[in-house]
């Protein structure tokens, strides 16, 4: 059973471009969450994605979006990259009613904004 | 505003006891989760509390109390490999789970 994978694993992108990143959840589950990790701190909550919808948004700027597809894997977007933007993305995937399950975590995509 | 404190840091001995608090103040709450991650790894879910007391898995144990907005994660029978990232996180919304900025745990032979 394959869990969450996430591509690419590491990306290096200069100032104002633009950059998509993907994400297929683990099996069964339905729900996808996209946190950004900065180094030394706590996954930060991007936005969650269900029914090919985004249902919940952190406090990231419209230049962060996404989209979930009908296999429900997703797909997470950033224009105009600012150096701020170098972090550890992560896909979170988990049933609609995670509950005791928790979130299922992909290793990531490490970002690098020059 | 939202928030959810616990300490940077802890050092504990191997085969012994530690405990990480965490207190929160959130909008809505739905449940507290733990999670763990090694270093270049990525976070692992260890348990969750949606109602007051304690939940235990091997190990690990978790603590709620919703009318102190508190939880903590016990750790037993410390081993070298528990060295690690622990993160609590609160549900305070259906489709939002919000992380707090994780504890160092380090753990000596």
């Amino acid at each position: 059973d394959a869990g969450v994978t996430q591509s690419p694993t590491h990306l290096i992108k200069t100032r104002g471009q633009q950059v998509t990143l993907r994400c297929s959840p683990k099996s069964g589950h339905d729900t996808v969450s996209w946190y950004q990790q900065a180094l030394g701190q706590g996954p930060q909550f991007i936005f969650q994605y269900y029914e090919e919808e985004e249902r919940q948004r952190g406090n990231f700027p419209d230049r962060f979006s996404g989209h979930q597809f009908p296999n429900y894997s997703s797909e997470l977007n950033v224009n105009a990259l600012l150096l701020g933007d170098s972090a550890l993305y992560l896909c979170a995937s988990s049933p609609l009613r995670t509950g005791r399950q928790g979130l299922f975590f992909g290793s990531g995509t490490q970002l690098s904004v020059l | 505003g939202q928030s959810l404190e616990q300490p940077s840091e802890v050092t504990a001995v191997e085969g012994a006891i530690v405990q990480i608090n965490c207190t929160y103040q959130t909008s809505g709450f739905y449940g507290l989760s733990w999670y763990q991650q090694h270093d270049g790894g990525a976070p692992t879910f260890l348990s969750y509390n949606a109602l007051d007391g304690l939940e235990e898995t091997g190990r690990f144990s978790s603590f709620l109390s919703r009318s102190d907005s508190y939880g903590y994660l016990l750790l037993q029978e410390l081993q070298m490999k528990d060295s690690a990232s622990y993160f609590c996180a609160v549900r305070d919304l259906p489709s939002k789970i919000i992380f707090g900025s994780g504890t160092r745990l380090s753990i000596r032979p």
